[in-house]
């Protein structure tokens, strides 16, 4: 069965500190992973896509890893901002060619950053 | 370039009533997607559409549940005689014609669909 786990499930810290959220899935075939950002009554946002063969990807203060063998991913946050505050969900796409469709989305790990 | 309208932004039904919820691509985009997502649960695909088509309708509910993208207007995801169950926040996504491996999808800001 197609999986997405994220952890942890909420997560406080101080601003400025960095944060790293975890992901975990069974989704096979293979074909991206993506982080979204959504805020508290909003719609998700896009902060990464990765294919297989990329390891890493940066956006700004943001910066995702993919391991393809041991199927997991980072979301690695530096020096965060209370704007940071939202949850950070993890999608992975099943299927060739980015079928959007196949989109399997985890439950998200809400952030709270605190001044 | 205004990004993914949707509207309304919170709709309250009572058992029994129709919800019509109304989402408009950002312009040049073609396809539209249709998630539901409950509390503490993420985000579940629904339909799949382009213009006057629906590709893959295979997360919707057979029954009571139908959706739309006409060649003028916005996209209508229908919910006919609601029950509590329904109740959730509906999102819609758009996205440009294929043109990639990986389509970037554009979110709008969801309606959220109480039944009482």
């Amino acid at each position: 069965k197609n999986q997405v786990e994220q952890s942890p499930q909420s997560l406080i810290i101080l601003e400025g500190k960095n944060c790293t959220l975890q992901c975990n899935y069974t989704v096979s075939p293979f074909s991206n992973l993506r982080w979204y950002k959504q805020d508290t009554g909003r719609g998700p946002v896009s902060l990464t896509i990765m294919t297989f063969s990329e390891n890493t990807k940066s956006n700004g203060r943001y910066t995702a890893t993919l391991d393809a063998d041991t199927k997991q991913s980072s979301l690695h946050i530096t020096a965060s901002q209370l704007s940071d505050s939202a949850s950070y969900i993890c999608v992975v796409s099943a299927g060739y060619g980015g079928a959007t469709n196949k989109l399997i989305f985890g439950t998200g790990t809400l952030l709270a950053v605190q001044p | 370039n205004a990004g993914v309208m949707q509207n309304p932004r919170h709709l309250v039904r009572r058992r029994g009533q129709e919800a019509r919820l109304r989402c408009s691509p950002m312009k040049g985009h073609s396809h539209v997607y249709w998630y539901r997502q409950l509390p503490e649960e993420g985000l579940k695909f629904m339909v799949y559409l382009q213009k006057e088509n629906i590709i893959d309708e295979s997360g919707m509910p057979k029954e009571r549940f139908s959706a739309e993208f006409p060649k003028e207007g916005p996209s209508i995801l229908r919910i006919q005689q609601v029950v509590r169950g329904d109740s959730a926040a509906y999102f819609c996504a758009s996205s440009p014609a294929l043109d990639s491996l990986i389509e970037k999808l554009f979110f709008g800001s969801g309606t959220q669909l109480s039944v009482l």
